[in-house]
């Protein structure tokens, strides 16, 4: 599975939108990138997941640029709630995929 | 369906003691997943089950770990004899199409 590299920690004011960043840039062609977070003191919770099409749900939005080396979630209107420690994971499609999780971003919410 | 649910939500024990984790995977996910959260080495992926088949143990730290899958609605993760550095969250998931849905999790304390 390609490494993915996203930094520590992020703030983002109520109300505006989150863009957290995802490096992937040794990315194979077969390898999608999936996004979780996780809430504190809960399971992690998917949110989505793309090949080379950007993608959009009700929870988020995202970006994959044209080489497939980065890409970027968007929580249009972050909300307290939203504050949680994100990752972005690439692996194969489908169920095989196992998750091996990195260290993530937390995004602190500011009221 | 109720989504994944692990037994119990915490557990207490002394060192040397037996553990028994349990995890009830969503009706027909085909694969269940077996992670390991602590502070320091953040989530680790201990064992993947395929149709109630072991596929990769590999994240299982030592003989003292165990894990089954007697049937395609319950696994079970077993530490015998459990340790104070096992002292963990730990999380079960299932999947079918990629998508994994955790359950809440196990905090385990061994004193």
């Amino acid at each position: 599975d390609a490494k993915t590299t996203q930094p520590p920690s992020m703030d983002c004011a109520e109300g505006r939108a989150a863009n957290l960043p995802c490096n992937h840039s040794t990315i194979s062609g077969n390898e999608y990138v999936y996004w979780y977070r996780q809430i504190h003191s809960q399971g992690p919770q998917y949110i989505i997941h793309g090949l080379k099409n950007n993608e959009t749900n009700e929870m988020a939005s995202l970006i994959i640029t044209e080489d497939r080396k980065s890409s970027t979630l968007i929580l249009p209107h972050a909300t307290l709630r939203d504050t949680a420690v994100y990752y972005c994971i690439a692996g194969p499609g489908g169920a095989t995929n196992k998750l091996i999780f990195g260290t993530g971003t937390l995004l602190a919410v500011q009221p | 369906d109720a989504g994944v649910i692990q037994s119990p939500r915490h557990e207490v024990t002394e060192m040397g003691q037996e553990v028994t984790l349990r995890c009830k995977p969503i009706s027909g996910h085909d694969y269940l997943f077996w992670y390991r959260q602590t502070m320091m080495r953040g989530l680790e992926l201990l064992i993947y089950f395929n149709n109630n088949v072991p596929i990769d143990d590999s994240g299982m730290p030592e003989d003292r770990f165990s894990a089954k899958m007697p049937n395609a609605s319950f696994s079970t993760l077993k530490i015998q004899p459990s340790e104070p550095r096992d002292s963990a969250v730990y999380f079960c998931a299932s999947t079918r199409f990629g998508e994994a849905f955790f359950g809440q999790g196990t905090r385990l304390t061994v004193v």
